[in-house]
């Protein structure tokens, strides 16, 4: 099955600067990538998703790019803020299952 | 987005005996899945739950201990049975939504904790 690899275990970044969390995978028949961000003690919030058609979308302060050839994507957040303090996991889906990264805890200092 | 929602949001149960969560999703879908979160921990896929169907079980989880129903296509149930202080985890219902680019999305969770 897909195996999902994320990378740093945890970030602490000053508040302003950019975030960037990278994964990789095994599986080169997934097509299509989530990132999910999970505060404590509420549910997992898909906040973008990239499919093996793109390279790279953005969101506002939020972009991810993926590279299949390497089997790679990673999540990049401009100009951080508090709010953004979190858990974030990426997750690969071949077919209709979601295998996920054991996750990146996000700490922006003020 | 879709709103999923599940029942209860948390329990404290003794060893023993069974736990029933409801998932209710109030759009379209086509696939429903049951995930754990250990504290700490990332989600690890329990099950999909098929309608009218018996439910795919991942490696390490199995029918009698976690019995899942999908009587129609937004309603989802999965029994946590026999429980043991090792059960206690955070239960999560999710969904892949029709028509919105097959997006997955996850309910709120049951938090659970067996004595």
């Amino acid at each position: 099955g897909e195996n999902v690899e994320q990378h740093p275990s945890t970030l602490s970044v000053q508040e302003g600067d950019s975030a960037v969390i990278k994964c990789t995978y095994s599986d080169s028949a997934s097509n299509y990538f989530p990132w999910y961000k999970q505060e404590l003690g509420k549910r997992p919030q898909l906040i973008i998703d990239i499919r093996s058609n793109v390279g790279e979308k953005k969101d506002q302060r939020i972009a991810v790019t993926l590279n299949k050839t390497a089997k790679h994507f990673s999540l990049h957040i401009t100009e951080t803020q508090p709010e953004d303090s979190a858990v974030y996991f990426c997750a690969a889906r071949d077919a209709w299952e979601l295998s996920f990264g054991a996750g990146t805890t996000v700490t922006v200092r003020a | 987005s879709a709103v999923i929602s599940q029942k209860p949001s948390r329990d404290i149960c003794q060893r023993g005996t069974s736990l029933t969560i409801q998932c209710q999703v109030d759009s379209q879908v086509t696939m429903m899945f049951w995930y754990r979160q250990q504290p700490g921990q990332s989600l690890t896929l329990i099950a999909t739950a098929n309608q009218g169907s018996e439910a795919t079980y991942e490696s390490g989880f199995v029918i009698d201990k976690f019995p899942i129903s999908r009587p129609n296509l937004t309603f989802s149930t999965l029994t946590v049975s026999n429980m043991s202080p090792e059960d206690s985890s955070i239960y999560l219902c999710s969904a892949i939504m029709t028509g919105e680019g097959y997006t997955q999305y996850f309910g709120p969770g049951t938090r659970l904790t067996v004595l």
